[in-house]
């Protein structure tokens, strides 16, 4: 099993272009998560989808839309780019029944210049 | 929404020693506390996790503690090594959300 795969793993735009992060899951998960991750400020709930069909606002969802293609794919949309969108995006995956933790992929590095 | 808040912010021991990160959090409502250890450049990754029905939980080395009362819970690693140097990440869940402290810069010194 591969996990939590994320694509691309290293992107750099400039101010007000779009791009489309991939996220997919192999292992069955419901829920699926964006998170962001800045220096000093830990990880930031983007967007997340408690099931297939469902999508919810998290802490900074702010500039982004997402979509829940399958019930293993979720995508996040960066419609125009911002410099202050410059993070590392983390995409996770969990069974979202009782006590189940966060599978996190390998991250996307995004700059915006 | 939860607050979750984590101290240190960084942390030096000399290897063999103990070393313990803090965590506070706001609602009580949240019922699940995972904690994740994330080296340069990687994905954070679970380490151990507890229920809020239960007190302490151990896995070798690694302990954490829980008191809902006062609204906080610890890590615990004990006889540390050079390996267990990276970020320390504690989290709360409430809701299938998760929420994370701003987390801890462990350096075990040889």
């Amino acid at each position: 099993n591969a996990g939590v795969t994320q694509t691309p793993k290293f992107q750099v735009l400039k101010t007000g272009q779009s791009m489309t992060l991939q996220c997919a899951q192999d292992m069955n998960h419901n829920s699926m998560y964006w998170y962001r991750q800045d220096p000093g400020m830990g990880l930031r709930l983007i967007y997340y989808s408690a099931s297939e069909g469902t999508t919810d606002k998290g802490e900074v969802p702010n500039g982004y839309n997402v979509s829940r293609l399958n019930k293993r794919e979720f995508s996040l949309r960066l419609e125009s780019a911002a410099p202050s969108q410059t993070s590392v995006y983390f995409c996770a995956s969990s069974e979202g029944q009782g006590y189940s933790p966060l599978h996190f992929g390998n991250g996307t590095r995004l700059t915006v210049t | 929404g939860e607050n979750v808040e984590q101290h240190p912010s960084t942390l030096s021991v000399q290897e063999g020693d103990s070393a313990v990160i803090k965590c506070t959090y706001s609602d009580s409502a949240s019922n699940y506390f995972p904690w994740y250890k994330q080296e340069l450049g990687k994905r954070p990754q679970l380490i151990i996790d507890i229920r809020s029905n239960v007190g302490e939980k151990k896995d070798q080395r690694i302990a954490v503690t829980l008191n809902k009362t006062a609204k906080h819970f610890s890590l615990h690693i004990t006889e540390t090594q050079p390996e267990d140097s990276a970020v320390y990440f504690c989290a709360a869940s409430i809701y299938h959300q998760f929420y994370f402290g701003t987390g801890t810069s462990l350096t075990v010194i040889p």
